[in-house]
């Protein structure tokens, strides 16, 4: 009973690193998303995949990329970390749009 | 643009003191109002989903309501477990992005 797993909880990179956070769910949900936390600011939606083989931008999508690789797996990617993106990243996924979310447990990612 | 506005940031009662957390909201068109728990350290949990002006749902010591500006989350002979961030977020039935638009939470500390 997994629900959402995210990978890694926390990660530490220096500024012009890369690296890809991964997500995945076991409960067969069409959509999937990509959130990001920061103090007084709420969460906001990166960019999301209503459905396999689809991907959008959200609100911040700068500095990012996405793969919808099947219908259990959503990773997201920095291409060249920035002290801006230091966050908590959260994963999510529902059964359609406008249902619930399933998120995850969340990755701590410092950027120095 | 849709924005979510809960009050107030913060709240300390007293267990068994009941009171309301309240979210209002300026969307395009709502397709539903959501309400997560988060505790600290810990991914959101989804509490309700509402769709409607008038419709109301219960959860053990938690209901919810919803209006056409806004909605309560109303807690009633709260325990100290129930101590955690309480999320606010909106779909609109327009715009591009898929997605929910959160607020900034309120943090409830129930204390025994």
């Amino acid at each position: 009973n997994a629900g959402v797993t995210q990978t890694p909880k926390f990660q530490v990179l220096k500024t012009g690193q890369s690296m890809t956070l991964q997500c995945a769910q076991d409960m067969n949900h069409n959509s999937m998303y990509w959130y990001r936390q920061d103090p007084g600011m709420g969460l906001r939606l990166i960019y999301y995949s209503a459905s396999e083989g689809t991907t959008d931008k959200g609100e911040v999508p700068n500095g990012y990329n996405v793969s919808r690789l099947n219908k259990r797996e959503f990773s997201l990617r920095l291409e060249s970390a920035a002290p801006s993106q230091t966050s908590v990243y959260f994963c999510a996924s529902s059964e359609r749009a406008f249902y619930g979310y399933t998120f995850g447990s969340g990755t701590r990612l410092t950027v120095v | 643009e849709d924005q979510v506005t809960q009050s107030p940031e913060a709240l300390r009662l007293q267990e068994g003191e009941s009171s309301s957390l309240n979210c209002s909201y300026t969307v395009s068109g709502l397709r539903g109002l959501f309400w997560y728990r988060q505790d600290p350290g810990k991914g959101p949990e989804f509490l309700f989903t509402l769709y409607s002006a008038g419709e109301e749902k219960e959860k053990e010591r938690l209901k919810a309501t919803l209006t056409k500006k806004e909605s309560f989350l109303h807690i009633t002979a709260p325990k100290p477990e129930d101590s955690a961030t309480y999320l606010c977020a909106v779909q609109a039935s327009g715009g591009g992005a898929d997605g929910l638009t959160f607020g900034k939470g309120t943090h409830l500390i129930i204390q025994p």
